[in-house]
């Protein structure tokens, strides 16, 4: 079966570097997404990744390994604004997102 | 409009009775979805379309139905709801299928209670 695993709940200082974990397992493979979503909001788009490698964006960087079926998203410089949940979606061979429930990040000062 | 719109922002509703959620994009993406979101899960593709003209079913269809007869809208239909489908729906688009250009974008939800 399709299967996400990531940390339900993290909690960082502000200032500091978070990095967020996620395993998974999917029928074939297509990219992998992470997504932003604060409380009460729709999800936003962070990052995408097809190649195995770090993707690095601002203060987002998204690690990728493929033969591990293993994601991280790098968090630095944190701020409060960060405080949110953060999806992990790989791509399936049917190019349908598999989403998991997500890590809520806690930003305390 | 910018992106994508649905409506109603919220809703409460009678067991029973038939709803339709409205999503409507402006940026000319081929693919649309409709997802539902409740606490402490992921979010659960309902229906999918690829293109105008074709649906599809998701993960959690049973009790909704969907139609694409343009590329810009995409409605949600609860045929007669029940209390399991009080949830917070969200409709995405993107340019599809496929790498990047399968980039999910959301609208802002209709948070929906069925009593």
């Amino acid at each position: 079966g399709q299967n996400i695993d990531q940390p339900t709940e993290m909690t960082a200082t502000e200032g500091a570097i978070v990095q967020i974990n996620c395993t998974y397992q999917t029928s074939g493979f297509n990219g992998l997404f992470w997504y932003q979503q604060h409380a009460g909001e729709a999800p936003t788009f962070l990052s995408y990744n097809v190649l195995d490698g770090l993707e690095e964006k601002g203060r987002f960087s998204s690690f990728l390994s493929r033969s591990k079926g293993y994601s991280y998203l790098l968090l630095k410089e944190l701020q409060m604004k960060d405080s949110a949940s953060y999806l992990c979606a790989p791509m399936d061979s049917n190019y349908q997102l598999i989403w998991g429930a997500g890590t809520k990040l806690i930003i305390k000062p | 409009i910018a992106g994508i719109t649905q409506a109603p922002t919220s809703q409460i509703l009678a067991a029973g009775r038939r709803m339709t959620l409205r999503c409507t994009q402006d940026m000319r993406h081929n693919a649309m979805y409709w997802y539902r979101q409740d606490l402490g899960l992921g979010l659960r593709l309902i229906h999918y379309s690829n293109t105008a003209g074709t649906t599809g079913k998701g993960e959690v269809p049973d009790g909704y139905s969907v139609s694409r007869a343009n590329t810009d809208d995409f409605p949600l239909t609860l045929a007669s709801a029940v209390p399991s489908q009080t949830s917070v729906y969200f409709c995405a688009s993107s340019e599809g299928p496929g790498g990047s250009g399968d980039t999910q974008y959301f609208g802002p939800g209709t948070r929906l209670t069925v009593l």
